[in-house]
């Protein structure tokens, strides 16, 4: 079974521009994740999608980041302006995504991230 | 709001000894999930073990598993015969139980700031 792909793995770019990341999930996963983690930190969830409407982007910062998941398959996530913040990985994953009838079984599978280098 | 622990930014075992990591919690929900995760230098996150909150019975997976305390919001990973390539950065994570007919809400992991682990030779 292929894993969650990401790219790219490395991006190193100026303060005040823009970058974009790419995930590919699990085939028939439902759900998508965006994580951001800081060096010395545990990840943070970002925004998760259910099929293409969004569940959860409450910790997104909206003035700089967007994402999408057109057609309920990959997604992009977009930092613009990028800030010295912002330097992290950022971690895709996705889930089965079923919910209702008996308890929910969810199983994350994550990518391998891309790391982020604002300077 | 939850909110998860881990106290030992660091944590050295000598191959084939037992190392135990420790997480707290807190939490209002009486429903929910904990998990370990394993993070290696290839950044990719691989769930170690899975306790349900419900379920009293700790969770075990082969040289894996946790003493699960939930009075005291405690969940310990206890790694038996270490072995090099269990080294990595280990996370303690908490998932609020969706329940029956609870659709279309999130199931947000909340990570704790992870526990370094180096295994000896």
């Amino acid at each position: 079974e292929a894993g969650v792909a990401q790219s790219p793995r490395y991006k190193i770019i100026e303060k005040r521009q823009s970058v974009a990341f790419w995930c590919n999930p699990i085939s028939g996963h439902a759900t998508l994740y965006w994580y951001q983690q800081i060096l010395g930190q545990g990840p943070k969830l970002l925004i998760q999608f259910q099929n293409n409407g969004v569940v959860d982007d409450s910790q997104l910062p909206k003035d700089r980041f967007s994402a999408e998941r057109l057609k309920g398959v990959d997604s992009t996530l977009k930092i613009q302006p990028a800030k010295l913040e912002d330097s992290a990985v950022y971690l895709c994953a996705s889930s089965l995504g079923v919910w209702g009838g008996t308890p929910t079984n969810e199983k994350l599978f994550f990518g391998s991230g891309t790391q982020l280098s604002v300077l | 709001a939850q909110t998860v622990t881990q106290s030992q930014p660091e944590m050295s075992v000598q191959e084939a000894e037992t190392v135990t990591l420790s997480c707290t919690y807190d939490t209002s929900e009486s429903n929910y999930y904990l998990f370990w995760y394993k993070q290696p230098p290839s950044r990719q996150m691989i769930l170690v073990i899975r306790q349900e909150a419900y379920k009293q019975q700790n969770a075990t997976e082969n040289r894996f598993s946790v003493n699960f305390q939930k009075a005291a919001k405690s969940f310990s990973l206890k790694i038996s015969d270490s072995q090099l390539g269990d080294t990595a950065m280990y996370f303690c994570a908490f998932m609020k139980h969706g329940g029956p007919n609870y659709g279309g809400a999130t199931n947000k992991l909340i990570f704790g700031t992870g526990t370094l682990l180096a295994v000896q030779p």
